[in-house]
Protein backbone atom coordinates (compact mmCIF):
# COMPACT_ATOMS: atom_id res chain seq x y z
CA UNK A 1 0.00 0.00 0.00
CA UNK A 2 1.20 3.61 -0.30
CA UNK A 3 3.30 4.50 2.29
CA UNK A 4 5.58 7.85 3.46
CA UNK A 5 8.94 7.89 5.02
CA UNK A 6 10.76 10.46 6.75
CA UNK A 7 14.22 11.03 8.42
CA UNK A 8 14.04 10.50 12.27
CA UNK A 9 14.52 12.84 14.64
CA UNK A 10 15.19 14.92 16.45
CA UNK A 11 16.84 17.42 14.57
CA UNK A 12 18.24 19.89 16.23
CA UNK A 13 20.14 23.25 15.05
CA UNK A 14 20.96 26.64 15.71
CA UNK A 15 18.70 29.71 14.25
CA UNK A 16 19.19 30.80 11.20
CA UNK A 17 20.80 27.21 10.33
CA UNK A 18 19.79 25.51 6.58
CA UNK A 19 17.12 22.90 7.28
CA UNK A 20 16.18 19.61 5.39
CA UNK A 21 13.92 16.98 6.47
CA UNK A 22 13.65 14.45 3.93
CA UNK A 23 10.57 12.88 3.02
CA UNK A 24 10.26 9.90 0.18
CA UNK A 25 6.93 8.47 -0.42
CA UNK A 26 5.74 5.07 -2.37
CA UNK A 27 1.95 5.29 -3.96
CA UNK A 28 0.27 3.58 -6.95
CA UNK A 29 -0.82 6.66 -8.32
CA UNK A 30 -0.16 10.21 -8.42
CA UNK A 31 -1.21 11.77 -4.96
CA UNK A 32 -1.14 15.04 -3.64
CA UNK A 33 1.61 15.75 -0.97
CA UNK A 34 1.60 17.69 2.06
CA UNK A 35 3.92 18.63 5.10
CA UNK A 36 1.84 19.36 7.95
CA UNK A 37 2.63 20.75 11.45
CA UNK A 38 2.11 20.18 14.70
CA UNK A 39 3.17 22.53 17.16
CA UNK A 40 3.85 21.84 21.08
CA UNK A 41 0.28 20.96 22.64
CA UNK A 42 -1.81 21.32 19.43
CA UNK A 43 -3.37 20.06 16.64
CA UNK A 44 -2.49 19.30 12.91
CA UNK A 45 -1.61 22.78 10.46
CA UNK A 46 -1.10 22.23 6.78
CA UNK A 47 2.13 23.92 6.23
CA UNK A 48 2.19 23.51 2.44
CA UNK A 49 1.37 20.93 -0.61
CA UNK A 50 2.33 20.12 -4.00
CA UNK A 51 -0.62 18.12 -6.19
CA UNK A 52 1.85 17.14 -9.06
CA UNK A 53 5.10 16.69 -10.29
CA UNK A 54 7.16 19.13 -10.03
CA UNK A 55 4.84 21.42 -8.45
CA UNK A 56 6.38 23.49 -5.37
CA UNK A 57 4.32 24.17 -2.62
CA UNK A 58 5.69 26.96 -0.35
CA UNK A 59 4.94 29.20 2.69
CA UNK A 60 6.48 30.98 6.19
CA UNK A 61 9.85 30.46 4.34
CA UNK A 62 9.31 26.43 3.75
CA UNK A 63 9.21 24.91 0.41
CA UNK A 64 9.07 21.21 -0.54
CA UNK A 65 9.27 20.52 -4.65
CA UNK A 66 7.36 17.42 -5.55
CA UNK A 67 10.05 14.88 -7.59
CA UNK A 68 8.55 12.08 -9.32
CA UNK A 69 11.40 10.85 -10.48
CA UNK A 70 13.02 10.31 -7.00
CA UNK A 71 9.64 10.23 -4.99
CA UNK A 72 10.56 12.92 -2.75
CA UNK A 73 9.07 16.09 -1.62
CA UNK A 74 11.90 17.44 0.60
CA UNK A 75 11.19 20.03 3.25
CA UNK A 76 13.73 22.99 3.23
CA UNK A 77 14.13 26.39 4.96
CA UNK A 78 16.84 28.66 4.57
CA UNK A 79 17.26 30.06 7.77
CA UNK A 80 15.25 28.85 11.01
CA UNK A 81 13.70 30.28 13.92
CA UNK A 82 13.51 28.99 17.26
CA UNK A 83 9.55 29.42 16.42
CA UNK A 84 9.84 27.21 13.94
CA UNK A 85 10.38 24.07 16.54
CA UNK A 86 7.88 21.74 16.53
CA UNK A 87 7.50 18.03 14.96
CA UNK A 88 6.90 17.76 11.02
CA UNK A 89 4.59 15.31 9.07
CA UNK A 90 5.36 14.39 5.19
CA UNK A 91 1.96 13.16 4.08
CA UNK A 92 0.27 12.13 0.87
CA UNK A 93 -3.40 12.14 0.05
CA UNK A 94 -4.82 9.07 -1.23
CA UNK A 95 -8.56 10.27 -0.01
CA UNK A 96 -7.41 9.64 3.05
CA UNK A 97 -4.13 11.17 4.10
CA UNK A 98 -0.92 8.90 5.03
CA UNK A 99 1.25 10.29 7.60
CA UNK A 100 5.47 9.91 7.68
CA UNK A 101 6.15 9.12 11.33
CA UNK A 102 7.11 12.76 11.68
CA UNK A 103 10.57 15.10 12.74
CA UNK A 104 11.15 16.36 15.65
CA UNK A 105 12.42 19.85 15.34
CA UNK A 106 14.49 21.79 17.61
CA UNK A 107 16.26 25.20 17.12
CA UNK A 108 18.75 26.47 20.17
CA UNK A 109 18.59 30.31 20.04
CA UNK B 1 -12.00 32.11 7.96
CA UNK B 2 -13.93 28.51 8.46
CA UNK B 3 -12.87 26.18 10.54
CA UNK B 4 -13.18 22.29 11.39
CA UNK B 5 -14.09 22.02 15.64
CA UNK B 6 -14.24 19.80 18.10
CA UNK B 7 -15.52 18.76 21.60
CA UNK B 8 -14.70 18.17 24.20
CA UNK B 9 -10.58 19.10 24.04
CA UNK B 10 -10.30 16.54 26.84
CA UNK B 11 -12.73 13.95 28.00
CA UNK B 12 -11.48 11.31 30.69
CA UNK B 13 -13.79 8.00 30.55
CA UNK B 14 -13.12 4.78 32.90
CA UNK B 15 -12.22 1.54 31.00
CA UNK B 16 -15.29 -0.12 29.17
CA UNK B 17 -17.03 3.41 29.46
CA UNK B 18 -18.67 4.52 26.27
CA UNK B 19 -17.61 8.31 24.62
CA UNK B 20 -18.30 9.84 21.90
CA UNK B 21 -16.22 12.64 20.01
CA UNK B 22 -18.16 15.52 18.48
CA UNK B 23 -17.14 17.45 15.36
CA UNK B 24 -18.41 20.28 13.40
CA UNK B 25 -16.86 19.90 9.61
CA UNK B 26 -16.79 22.94 7.60
CA UNK B 27 -20.29 23.36 6.40
CA UNK B 28 -19.48 22.74 2.70
CA UNK B 29 -17.60 20.57 2.72
CA UNK B 30 -19.14 16.60 1.88
CA UNK B 31 -16.05 14.46 2.69
CA UNK B 32 -15.32 13.53 6.73
CA UNK B 33 -12.62 11.52 8.47
CA UNK B 34 -11.15 10.92 11.69
CA UNK B 35 -7.43 9.71 12.76
CA UNK B 36 -6.01 9.35 15.80
CA UNK B 37 -2.73 10.24 17.15
CA UNK B 38 -1.24 8.06 20.31
CA UNK B 39 1.04 9.95 22.21
CA UNK B 40 4.86 10.37 20.64
CA UNK B 41 3.40 8.38 17.56
CA UNK B 42 2.41 8.85 13.94
CA UNK B 43 -0.71 10.02 13.00
CA UNK B 44 -3.14 6.88 11.96
CA UNK B 45 -6.46 6.80 9.70
CA UNK B 46 -9.33 5.53 11.19
CA UNK B 47 -12.18 6.09 8.91
CA UNK B 48 -13.89 7.91 5.77
CA UNK B 49 -17.21 8.99 5.37
CA UNK B 50 -19.30 10.14 2.58
CA UNK B 51 -22.68 10.31 1.32
CA UNK B 52 -23.97 9.42 4.58
CA UNK B 53 -22.12 6.11 4.66
CA UNK B 54 -18.63 4.42 5.79
CA UNK B 55 -16.20 5.23 2.47
CA UNK B 56 -12.90 3.20 4.13
CA UNK B 57 -11.99 2.00 7.40
CA UNK B 58 -8.50 1.34 8.90
CA UNK B 59 -7.60 -1.90 10.55
CA UNK B 60 -8.01 -0.04 13.92
CA UNK B 61 -11.61 0.76 13.52
CA UNK B 62 -13.24 -2.53 14.62
CA UNK B 63 -16.45 -3.00 15.86
CA UNK B 64 -15.72 -1.07 18.60
CA UNK B 65 -15.97 1.68 16.71
CA UNK B 66 -18.95 4.02 14.97
CA UNK B 67 -19.59 7.14 13.09
CA UNK B 68 -22.78 9.32 12.85
CA UNK B 69 -23.75 12.54 11.10
CA UNK B 70 -26.63 12.78 13.40
CA UNK B 71 -27.80 16.55 11.43
CA UNK B 72 -26.86 18.45 8.69
CA UNK B 73 -23.64 19.59 11.23
CA UNK B 74 -21.87 17.16 13.41
CA UNK B 75 -20.08 13.89 12.60
CA UNK B 76 -19.80 11.66 15.96
CA UNK B 77 -17.08 9.04 16.77
CA UNK B 78 -18.55 6.42 18.96
CA UNK B 79 -16.05 3.87 20.97
CA UNK B 80 -18.48 1.73 22.59
CA UNK B 81 -16.06 0.32 25.29
CA UNK B 82 -12.66 2.20 25.83
CA UNK B 83 -9.95 0.20 26.18
CA UNK B 84 -6.66 1.77 28.13
CA UNK B 85 -4.90 1.66 24.57
CA UNK B 86 -7.58 4.09 23.15
CA UNK B 87 -6.43 6.89 24.73
CA UNK B 88 -4.94 9.17 22.19
CA UNK B 89 -5.44 12.27 20.59
CA UNK B 90 -8.68 11.91 17.67
CA UNK B 91 -8.68 14.57 15.11
CA UNK B 92 -11.37 14.71 12.67
CA UNK B 93 -10.72 16.61 9.45
CA UNK B 94 -12.91 17.04 6.34
CA UNK B 95 -12.31 18.17 2.79
CA UNK B 96 -13.44 20.16 -0.66
CA UNK B 97 -11.67 18.61 -3.69
CA UNK B 98 -7.87 18.56 -2.34
CA UNK B 99 -6.97 19.88 1.27
CA UNK B 100 -8.45 18.18 4.55
CA UNK B 101 -8.40 20.80 7.03
CA UNK B 102 -8.22 19.24 10.80
CA UNK B 103 -10.13 20.05 13.94
CA UNK B 104 -7.88 20.66 17.08
CA UNK B 105 -8.35 17.77 17.98
CA UNK B 106 -9.76 15.51 21.64
CA UNK B 107 -7.57 14.32 24.10
CA UNK B 108 -9.33 10.71 25.20
CA UNK B 109 -7.70 9.70 28.16
CA UNK B 110 -8.72 6.12 29.22
CA UNK B 111 -8.23 4.88 33.12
Amino acid sequence: GDSVTQMEGPVTLSEEAFLTINCTYTATGYPSLFWYVQYPGEGLQLLLKATKADDKGSNKGFEATYRKETTSFHLEKGSVQVSDSAVYFCALRDDKIIFGKGTRLHILP
Amino acid sequence: EPEVTQTPSHQVTQMGQEVILRCVPISNHLYFYWYRQILGQKVEFLVSFYNNEISEKSEIFDDQFSVERPDGSNFTLKIRSTKLEDSAMYFCASRTVVEQYFGPGTRLTVT
